[in-house]
């Protein structure tokens, strides 16, 4: 398996503008994460889905944030609008098992939001 | 929120040496976990510990688990250059994988 994949890699946008960010689990796996990155307040959980149903979403900032599961492999996070504070790097990781087993991550979305 | 945290955050060591990083959590847990960042890259993940155990090794990791204090340590033994990266806890309490902020460890050669 090639691991979780995640599209784009790097991601510029100007503020006001739309953002989608896309992962690919691996095969099997039933649990997916969405993670956000920054320097100042770490690896911070937005979502995660369990079956392609999203379980908890209480890490979402706000309701320009979204996300989706269509099926097991495929998961999309869209921001909109975009604005400054937005940028980071962005996660996306997928288990066996939830919580409880080993989190595989994807390489990132670095997003900068000008 | 972050759910566990580590201490300390950032640690420089000469090649060789010993690397201890040690994790504090809030709640209940099934497991706890470690992993590593290379800068620019994603998480990997490094080892599991059940909350039954109290101590676990793969390689040169070594890692304990008091569920008394809610706390966790990692000990890298024989430290490589290579090793330089960021290591975090994972823990699982309320069925979400939680990280902490990190240990940056740095190995000069």
């Amino acid at each position: 398996d090639a691991g979780v994949i995640q599209s784009p890699r790097h991601e510029v946008t100007e503020m006001g503008q739309e953002v989608t960010l896309r992962c690919k689990p691996i095969s099997g796996h039933n649990s997916l994460f969405w993670y956000r990155q920054t320097m100042m307040r770490g690896l911070e959980l937005l979502i995660y889905f369990n079956n392609n149903v999203p379980i908890d979403d209480s890490g979402m900032p706000e309701d320009r944030f979204s996300a989706k599961m269509p099926n097991a492999s495929f998961s999309t996070l869209k921001i909109q609008p975009s604005e400054p504070r937005d940028s980071a790097v962005y996660f996306c990781a997928s288990s066996l098992q939830g919580a409880i087993a080993e989190a595989f991550f994807g390489q990132g979305t670095r997003l900068t939001v000008v | 929120s972050q759910q566990g945290e580590e201490d300390p955050q950032a640690l420089s060591i000469q090649e060789g040496e010993n690397a201890t990083m040690n994790c504090s959590y809030k709640t209940s847990i099934n497991n706890l976990q470690w992993y590593r960042q290379n800068s620019g890259r994603g998480l990997v993940h490094l080892i599991l510990i059940r909350s039954n155990e109290r101590e676990k090794h793969s390689g040169r990791l070594r890692v304990t688990l008091d569920t008394s204090k809610k706390s966790s340590s990692l000990l890298i033994t024989a430290s490589r250059a290579a090793d330089t990266a960021s290591y975090f806890c994972a823990t699982d309490g309320d069925y979400k994988l939680t990280f902490g902020k990190g240990t940056l460890l740095t190995v000069n050669p």
